[in-house]
């Protein structure tokens, strides 16, 4: 089956400059999530898009923004970098609607910045 | 904010034996997932549950949302070593495209 595709898989960029990852949902998930995860750390929910609208706001740097695209897929666009930056990143995708909406993740972009 | 809490943060187990874990919450949850991650890889959806007192099972994992709604238990049934990993809960207090919550994860390390 489909999974959440991402890209690029790994990233290296050095402070102040910045970086664009994608995310291609599973065909047919509407809804798009991103997620920070530091070393040792749980994965931390940065924002949402359901339909091409953000839906949801976690703590995402002002640095950041994202949008989702009339394909589905979404881009984290990440400016003035900074060393604290460098995480895993996940993107997730689901179905919104109904009472089953369970988000399947990508195998995330791990981001270096030196 | 919401936190679940889950434990143990780590298990040290031999090959052949039964593992258990759970997250606890304040707060009221629709819907609990568990995952499991291994080192630079995606958190892959294990079992997801909806409804409160639900049971479900997938092989030899059995998961529970607890009738409270604010905890869930994961077990693992006659481990193997190809269970290493990190095992996280997760939690989402609404629908519509709401965020979710993770706990803390259980370091699963088994000695053959």
């Amino acid at each position: 089956a489909a999974g959440v595709i991402q890209s690029p898989r790994h990233l290296i960029k050095e402070k102040r400059e910045t970086a664009t990852l994608k995310c291609y949902p599973i065909p047919r998930h509407d809804t798009v999530y991103w997620y920070q995860q530091g070393p040792g750390q749980d994965p931390q929910f940065l924002i949402s898009f359901y339909e091409k609208m953000q839906s949801d706001k976690g703590s995402i740097p002002d640095r950041f923004s994202a949008q989702q695209f009339s394909d589905y897929h979404s881009e984290l666009n990440m400016s003035s970098l900074e060393l604290g930056d460098s995480a895993l990143y996940f993107c997730a995708s689901s179905v919104t609607g109904g009472s089953q909406e369970t988000q399947y993740f990508g195998p995330g972009t791990r981001l270096l910045v030196l | 904010g919401q936190q679940l809490n889950q434990s143990p943060q780590s298990m040290f187990i031999q090959e052949g034996e039964d593992v258990s874990m759970n997250c606890t919450s304040s707060s009221i949850f629709n819907t609990w997932l568990w995952y499991k991650q291994e080192p630079g890889e995606g958190p892959v959806l294990l079992i997801a549950l909806y409804k409160a007192g639900e049971l479900t099972s997938n092989g030899r994992l059995t998961a529970q949302f607890g009738i409270t709604r604010k905890d869930s238990f994961l077990n693992i049934s006659a481990s193997i070593p190809s269970d290493v990993g990190i095992y996280f809960c997760a939690g989402q207090l609404g629908w519509g495209a709401q965020k979710l919550v993770f706990g803390q994860g259980t370091r699963l390390t088994i000695n053959p």
